[in-house]
């Protein structure tokens, strides 16, 4: 079975701390994704990468980097966290470039909340 | 912009009945995929049914089936014979082919099965 992993299921950082979300695929995927969800606006990418030390923009990139040294591993980043980026992150991850029939997995999440 | 529009934040159906959620989506693009994802409160994301775009025959799977309307830009899932275990957020997602796997989702529906 394919495996999205996402290191910490709940953390809890105070205001300005800087924030790694860290996740690892075992399938050897090259496209992974971020994604934040919150109540009533469903989920919303972040940031993309379809190969290591590439990434694209998402759709709410603002207050987030992402690094991707690593086939298996994509990490988001909050530099300075603040209270409105409290919230759930999704990672994913998918095979194939431009092949969009791919199913993509999901992990199973990790709840942030800034104080 | 590329929206998904999912216009019923909530849906109850009765044990062994059928539910239909909704689901519209604008792109100008002619070739994607249209997903339903199923969360349950595990937070697990699961694929439920995925439609090629080019296909006009609506996809199935045992209790779930969509009407996919591509004129109309309208692909909604049908649950048959719900069960306790289909109470979930539904996701509606689409993706196009330009940068592989990029899904784009509505903001979700609440279905709650009653026994």
């Amino acid at each position: 079975d394919v495996k999205v992993t996402q290191s910490s299921r709940y953390l809890v950082k105070r205001t300005g701390e800087k924030v790694f979300l860290e996740c690892v695929q075992d399938m050897d995927h090259e496209n992974m994704f971020w994604y934040r969800q919150d109540p009533g606006l469903g989920l919303r990418l972040i940031y993309f990468s379809y190969d290591v030390k590439m990434k694209e923009k998402g759709d709410i990139p603002e207050g987030y980097s992402v690094s991707r040294e690593k086939k298996e591993r994509f990490s988001l980043i909050l530099e300075s966290a603040s209270t409105n980026q409290t919230s759930m992150y999704l990672c994913a991850s998918a095979a194939g470039a431009r092949i969009v029939g791919n199913t993509i997995y999901f992990g199973e999440g990790s709840w942030l909340t800034v104080v | 912009a590329q929206t998904v529009t999912q216009s019923q934040p909530e849906m109850s159906v009765q044990e062994a009945e059928t539910v239909t959620l909704s689901c519209t989506y604008d792109t100008s693009e002619s070739d994607y995929y249209l997903f339903w994802y199923k969360q349950p409160p595990s937070r697990q994301m699961i694929l439920v049914i995925r439609q090629e775009a080019y296909k006009q025959q609506n996809a199935t799977e045992n209790r779930f089936s969509v009407n996919f309307q591509k004129a109309a830009k309208s692909f909604s899932l049908k649950i048959s014979d719900s069960q306790l275990g289909d109470a979930a957020m539904y996701f509606c997602a689409y993706r196009l082919l330009q940068y592989g796997n990029k899904l784009v989702f509505g903001a979700g529906t609440i279905l709650r099965v009653k026994s």
